[in-house]
């Protein structure tokens, strides 16, 4: 079965870290393109960055420089979003995706797959 | 970046009427233009890709048109479970961007 699992939802204080994983099961792991993607409280989506396994190079949205670091394990087929410096707008679902396309030059590509989702909440 | 425009907001329509929503970006994504559909606690769905094709899976009321700048998710005749918020992105020019999002509601 083709699916993208996420763990469990966290509580953080603010100025800490928080680090989401993504396992990735009956697909082609390291040639594939997968991205992050948030969506705030009653907010839109955004995106923070992605990553193609087999180059292990990320590209992230201008926004979230320095902040954010996603990383993959191609051995256990996980990926990995950590973001540091939480603030309270930081509170969000934390979404990753694998993009339709395969590879995506500059990770450009849309997602035909999705997680499930993990609430992060900043709150002191 | 590129913006995506998305209106309207809200779309008040009863079920068996026809939706027009419009994506309109700020340059051109040629036709490198995706709309997802996403309910309460859910996940987005791919709908539509490159602007005019089906995901797999999904019923053939839900249709896509433009290119360039200005496009448009119809669905053609709104079924019980249509009402949802849909987004548009684009993956042309980066860094990938969505669109604010349309709510398609029961009137």
């Amino acid at each position: 079965q083709v699916q993208l699992v996420q763990s469990g939802a966290e509580v953080k204080k603010p100025g800490s870290s928080v680090k989401v994983s993504c396992k990735a099961s009956g697909l082609t792991f390291s040639n594939s393109d997968f991205g992050w993607v948030r969506q705030a409280p009653r907010q839109g989506l955004e995106w923070l960055g992605g990553i193609i396994p087999f180059l292990g190079r990320a590209n992230y949205a201008q926004r979230f420089q320095g902040r954010v670091t996603i990383t993959a394990d191609e051995s256990t087929s996980t990926v990995y979003m950590e973001l540091s410096s939480l603030t309270s707008e930081d509170t969000a679902v934390y979404y990753c995706a694998r993009g339709r396309l395969g590879v995506g030059v500059e990770n450009l590509v849309d997602f035909d797959l999705w997680g499930q989702g993990t609430l992060v909440t900043v709150s002191s | 970046e590129t913006v995506l425009t998305q209106s309207p907001g809200t779309l008040s329509l009863s079920p068996g009427e026809r939706a027009s929503l419009s994506c309109r970006a700020s340059q051109s994504v040629t036709s490198r233009l995706s709309w997802y559909q996403q309910k309460p606690g859910q996940a987005p769905r791919l709908l539509i890709y490159d602007a005019s094709n089906r995901a797999t899976g999904i019923p053939a009321r839900f249709s896509g048109s433009g290119s360039g700048t200005d496009f448009t998710l119809t669905i053609s005749a709104l079924e019980p479970e249509d009402f949802a918020v849909y987004y548009c992105q684009q993956f042309s020019i980066w860094p990938l961007t969505f669109g604010g999002g349309t709510k398609v509601e029961i009137k």
